[in-house]
């Protein structure tokens, strides 16, 4: 069973903090790996992907990829009360030539004014 | 606009009755998928389908059903042999080539027992 880990939180921050989200795959094959951000009551939105080892920046959010150790973190930076959300890592299985994604549980991330 | 448009929003199943949730996607995307969020379980597969006239059981396909006759629509029918339908129901699409190949969300569809 491919699986995807997240503390569920809930990781309280102060306005204008960075807020460091974490997760970790249990898939050593698994190739791109997926942050979206899911406001209570609403659809998960897309925030970030990436695939190749190393950061990759968006504004003030940066998706870190550490495939030797099978982490990603989501880092945001100047966090605001809108980032208040539970936060969803999802990895796209390897092998064969599908596409699902398996998604953790998510993290609850509350900004504080 | 392009997007994934899910409806009903909001849906209610009398006890022995089979409901069908409409999902459509004007991405031209290839892949759709249905997912069951419960409270505290994150996202679970239930079905998905990579082509026109093909679908694959997901992790919790028991109880439910789709098809997938024309590229734009996955609709997923909660039947009677389920047996706690109550959730929060989402559709997604994703391309099936190009890096990355995100899947993107419709607004989902909540569904209770009456």
């Amino acid at each position: 069973q491919k699986e995807v880990e997240q503390n569920s939180g809930p990781l309280s921050v102060p306005e204008g903090a960075i807020a460091s989200l974490n997760c970790t795959y249990s898939d050593r094959g698994s190739q791109s790996f997926f942050w979206y951000r899911q406001y209570s009551g609403k659809s998960p939105e897309l925030i970030m992907f990436i695939y190749s080892n190393g950061d990759k920046e968006d504004g003030r959010f940066t998706a870190q990829l550490n495939k030797a150790s099978q982490y990603v973190s989501l880092l945001i930076r100047d966090s605001q009360p809108s980032d208040s959300a539970t936060y969803l890592c999802a990895v796209k299985n390897s092998g064969g030539s599908n596409y699902k994604l398996t998604f953790g549980k998510g993290t609850l991330l509350t900004v504080n004014p | 606009d392009g997007g994934i448009t899910q409806s009903p929003k909001y849906l209610f199943r009398k006890e022995g009755q089979n409901v069908t949730l409409s999902c459509e996607q004007n991405l031209n995307h290839d892949a759709m998928y249905w997912y069951r969020q419960d409270p505290g379980q994150g996202l679970r597969l239930i079905y998905y389908s990579q082509i026109v006239n093909d679908f694959q059981k997901g992790d919790i396909a028991e109880g439910y059903s789709v098809s997938r006759e024309k590229k734009e629509s996955f609709p997923l029918t909660v039947t009677s042999a389920q047996k706690n339908p109550t959730a929060f129901y989402l559709c997604a699409s994703s391309a099936t080539s190009g890096t990355g190949q995100p899947q993107h969300f419709g607004d989902g569809t909540r569904l209770s027992i009456l």
